[in-house]
């Protein structure tokens, strides 16, 4: 079983200041951890994936994220916002152990960007 | 390269009619998923389809959804009797394999409504 918990529903910063979306996952089996950002109106567009190899995974236009299994964490940043940042986040987990990659979503973060 | 498409983009269907969305995943990628998306429920996976497999089921809501994929590529997914509740933005992604490390490319959904 695996599940995925995004600890903030809603995250508003500031043009300029760092983003931080927080996520929590549980799994049966090592994991692949992903981040999926959706624009109002748009498709899910991947933003970063960890897939056992380094933790630190960076990303698309400047987001990166670390994996801690100590933690069972699987937190995004980014050190300055961007207007175009806004958007809602997904944390996802995907089903190992087996041959298919069956996704668990989190409920999303909406990020909110003030100038 | 062309992504995965979906069509309708938007469907308006009457309470008890049953209504066709389909896929047309990336050429060449074997693995095909149907997702829903709606307010109450977030993002679920609904079928995947890998090859010639059997196809995982285990996500349908209820047996008035089905799936099924003609010669490895195009999808329809299948909603009969259609309820309120069926109300939900639907998402194909697909995926070069059916592995818990590919990413899976998303298209821009079916909206259906049903009134």
């Amino acid at each position: 079983a695996q599940s995925v918990t995004q600890l903030d529903s809603h995250v508003s910063v500031s043009e300029g200041t760092p983003v931080l979306l927080r996520c929590n996952y549980s799994s049966s089996y090592s994991p692949s951890l992903f981040w999926y950002v959706q624009h109002p109106n748009k498709g899910l567009q991947l933003l970063l994936k960890y897939t056992s190899a380094a933790t630190l995974v960076k990303g698309i236009n400047g987001f990166e994220a670390e994996f801690k299994k100590s933690e069972t964490s699987f937190h995004l940043t980014k050190p300055s916002a961007h207007m175009s940042d806004a958007a809602e986040y997904f944390c996802v987990v995907s089903a190992g152990g087996t041959s298919y990659g069956k996704l668990t979503f989190g409920q999303g973060t909406i990020l909110t960007v003030h100038p | 390269g062309a992504g995965v498409s979906q069509s309708p983009s938007n469907k308006v269907t009457e309470k008890g009619k049953d209504v066709e969305l389909r896929c047309d995943p990336i050429s060449g990628h074997t693995a095909l998923y149907w997702y829903r998306q709606s307010l109450g429920q977030g993002l679920e996976f609904l079928i995947y389809f890998q090859g010639n497999s059997a196809p995982d089921k285990s996500g349908l809501p209820s047996d008035r959804f089905s799936a099924e994929r003609t010669g490895g590529s195009v999808s329809t997914l299948t909603i009969q009797r259609t309820q309120q509740e069926d109300s939900a933005v639907y998402l194909c992604a697909s995926s070069p394999q059916g592995a818990s490390d590919y990413e899976q490319y998303f298209g821009p959904g079916t909206r259906l409504t049903v009134t």
